[in-house]
């Protein structure tokens, strides 16, 4: 089936520094990516929609400047959270429509990464 | 996309069927039922979906009633393995700009 891969799995940097999570098609094109944040005992919010080629739509609340989206090819798409702070902290999740066939319900998602801000 | 109702949290003997409710009242006539789970601190796992007849497959049956206002998830043989939290997800048909909103979903304990 559908494979997405997502790296890293665990990320710890110190508050002020910039990482960048990689969510990656393995076997499919994506043309449109999604990222979600999580945070402990919540549900998954969706923060912004990730299409190949042009800007991303962020949704309400979400500071574009502060989280960066790329979706330059059709199998990768990168989140990179600058200047990080604690509150940043979080799970981090993507997802990817399998287009143009409807496998297994038209969405993957990638094992998630759990970054912590120091 | 139309909005689910689902318990909050449920348990299950291990070994025996658990059945997960979802209402969803408002759906329309082209609006999918998704059914997603996620193992503590992993992504979501893709389970079933339908949009109006019972669909079947080697996780889960999933019955949507005729009205299509509500749905059930069955595991016919649930294991420790199957505890998670448990999302029933509502939306529209084809739209590639789509994106799946996640609910508060439901916690499934399975017990030895």
């Amino acid at each position: 089936g559908a494979v997405v891969s997502q790296h890293p799995s665990r990320v710890i940097c110190k508050s002020g520094t910039s990482v960048k999570i990689e969510c990656r098609s393995l076997d499919f094109q994506a043309t449109t990516m999604f990222w979600y944040r999580q945070f402990p005992k919540q549900s998954l919010m969706l923060m912004a929609t990730s299409n190949e080629g042009s800007k991303a739509t962020y949704e309400q609340g979400v500071e574009k400047d502060k989280f960066l989206i790329n979706h330059a090819s059709l199998t990768l798409s990168t989140l990179t959270v600058t200047s990080a702070h604690p509150e940043d902290s979080s799970f981090y999740i993507c997802s990817a429509r399998d287009t143009p066939r409807d496998r297994g319900g038209g969405y993957t998602f990638g094992s998630g990464t759990r970054l912590t801000v120091v | 996309d139309a909005k689910t109702t689902q318990p909050t949290s449920m348990d299950c003997a291990e070994g025996r069927a658990a059945n997960l409710p979802c209402n969803h009242s408002t759906i329309s006539g082209n609006e999918y039922v998704y059914w997603y789970r996620q193992i503590h601190s992993q992504g979501p796992q893709y389970i079933i979906h339908g949009l109006k007849n019972n669909e079947t497959n080697e996780m889960a049956s999933l019955i949507i009633t005729e009205d299509r206002k509500s749905s059930t998830l069955i595991l016919p043989h649930a294991t420790l393995r199957d505890t998670a939290v448990y999302y029933c997800i509502v939306r529209g048909g084809n739209n590639a700009g789509n994106m799946l909103t996640f609910g508060g979903g439901t916690r499934l304990m399975v017990k030895p």
